[in-house]
């Protein structure tokens, strides 16, 4: 098992840039979340899919944010346009869909913009 | 609501010695607990995690927990601290009907030589 894979690792981009960081969960894993990790907010769920529908996004932080799951093995999250208060690690991380199964998180992407 | 308390944003210890980390949880129902760590530039890696099963739970890397259901804690121990145990320390709780990780604020964990 490969794990829950993200990319790019590192992102670099430019004020008003749009970004678009990948996932692709556990197979056979049917639920999917995306989390922010700063120093000064900790870690922050963005938004929750259950069977590729997005069940929860109360905490993806403007309009400029967007999250597709296309499919059970593929998801998006697009920044449009990138500021750089949106400089933070952001992780994806998969789970089945069975109380207290626990989430496996992949190893995040580091996003600077400057 | 859920919450989770992790006393302690930085702990240090020496080499050797025991680790405790402290997580109290508020919960009316005994709920899914968790501790992950985070390596430095690494997501977060499950070291253990309690489903009522047991109340004491043995995770990885020598660690174990103990779930006290009078104290709503939820301690995170490590008999003899080794300098690769270096790292932030998350606690975790699920609550029943639910699949949405309630964090709590981490504890960074320094192993002194």
């Amino acid at each position: 098992d490969a794990g829950v894979i993200q990319s790019p690792r590192h992102e670099v981009t430019e004020m008003g840039q749009e970004v678009t960081l990948r996932c692709k969960p556990i197979s056979g894993h049917n639920s999917l979340f995306w989390y922010r990790q700063t120093m000064m907010r900790g870690l922050e769920l963005l938004i929750y899919f259950n069977n590729n529908v997005p069940i929860d996004d109360s905490g993806m932080p403007e309009d400029r944010f967007s999250a597709k799951m296309p499919n059970a093995s593929f998801s998006t999250l697009k920044i449009q346009p990138s500021e750089p208060r949106d400089s933070a690690v952001y992780f994806c991380a998969s789970s089945r869909t069975v109380e207290g199964y626990g989430y496996t998180f992949g190893s995040g992407t580091r996003l600077t913009v400057v | 609501a859920q919450s989770v308390t992790q006393l302690g944003s930085h702990v240090s210890v020496s080499e050797g010695a025991l680790v405790l980390l402290r997580c109290n949880y508020s919960s009316s129902v005994p709920p899914y607990l968790f501790w992950y760590v985070q390596y430095p530039n690494q997501g977060l890696q499950l070291l253990l995690k309690y489903t009522s099963a047991a109340t004491l739970v043995k995770g990885i890397n020598g660690f174990e927990a103990e779930f006290k259901k009078s104290e709503t804690s939820f301690h995170l121990t490590k008999p003899s601290a080794h300098m690769s145990d270096a790292a932030e320390y998350f606690c975790a709780v699920i609550g029943s009907g639910t699949y949405k990780y309630i964090f709590g604020t981490g504890t960074r964990l320094k192993v002194l030589a």
